[in-house]
């Protein structure tokens, strides 16, 4: 079974600073996405960023950029120039691909604070 | 466009009875996919609908059932709901998977259930 793991409970950052998430996780497959979503206090879950395994280039969204570790199983968000809205609740996520794709495995999340 | 809608918002049951909780997906998505996330945890997958089927199921008992109408909205059942049933219940919609494009998941504001 896939298992995602988030080791960080609370993280808090300086607004217009860098902070970092790690996730890491367990498959099996050869063929699978990684996710990292926000929750804000609305509870609407936000795709934040997706990586495709088969992709060695780290994704990246703006402000966003993962650092993917293949071998190591590790999965790690990168906000850049953090701003008072990033804070949130946020989750890494895991789907196989294939016909399993959208089967969603998550992380325990990271609550993320912003000072100003 | 609407994105992902669910009814109701909050709901308050007795230990014992029944619910149902509607989702209707983002315009143009087929699949939809209902979660568990209880207070402080990650979502947990319940199951995935398209096509009118359940094509992948989470780790939850027979209690939870669910339904996808010809216009790709689906409900979520609960029979003999626990106290342990409390949560929020999140929906998410997509396209179902292929190996021609594989589309995220836009989630749904979710339905918080207390069970009394």
């Amino acid at each position: 079974a896939q298992t995602v793991t988030q080791s960080q409970p609370e993280m808090s950052v300086q607004e217009a600073e860098t902070v970092t998430l790690s996730c890491t996780y367990d498959t099996s497959e050869s063929d699978y996405y990684l996710f990292w979503y926000k929750q804000p206090p609305s509870r609407q879950m936000i795709l934040v960023i997706r990586q495709e395994a088969y992709k060695q280039q780290n994704a990246t969204e703006n402000r966003f950029s993962v650092n993917f570790q293949k071998a190591a199983k590790s999965f790690s968000l990168k906000i850049s120039d953090s701003q008072l809205g990033d804070a949130a609740m946020y989750f890494c996520a895991y789907s196989a691909g294939g016909t399993s794709y959208g089967k969603l495995t998550f992380g325990q999340g990271t609550i993320l604070t912003v000072h100003p | 466009d609407a994105g992902v809608t669910q009814s109701p918002t909050h709901l308050i049951k007795t230990r014992g009875q029944q619910v149902t909780l509607r989702c209707s997906p983002k315009s143009g998505h087929d699949t939809v996919s209902w979660y568990q996330q209880a207070l402080g945890q990650g979502p947990q997958f319940i199951f995935q609908y398209y096509e009118e089927e359940e094509r992948q199921r989470g780790n939850f008992p027979d209690r939870f059932s669910g339904h996808q109408f010809p216009n790709y909205s689906s409900e979520l059942n609960v029979n003999a709901l626990l106290l342990g049933d409390s949560a929020l219940y999140l929906c998410a919609s997509s396209l179902r998977p292929s190996g021609v494009q594989l589309v995220e998941a836009f989630f749904g504001q979710g339905t918080r259930l207390t069970v009394v």
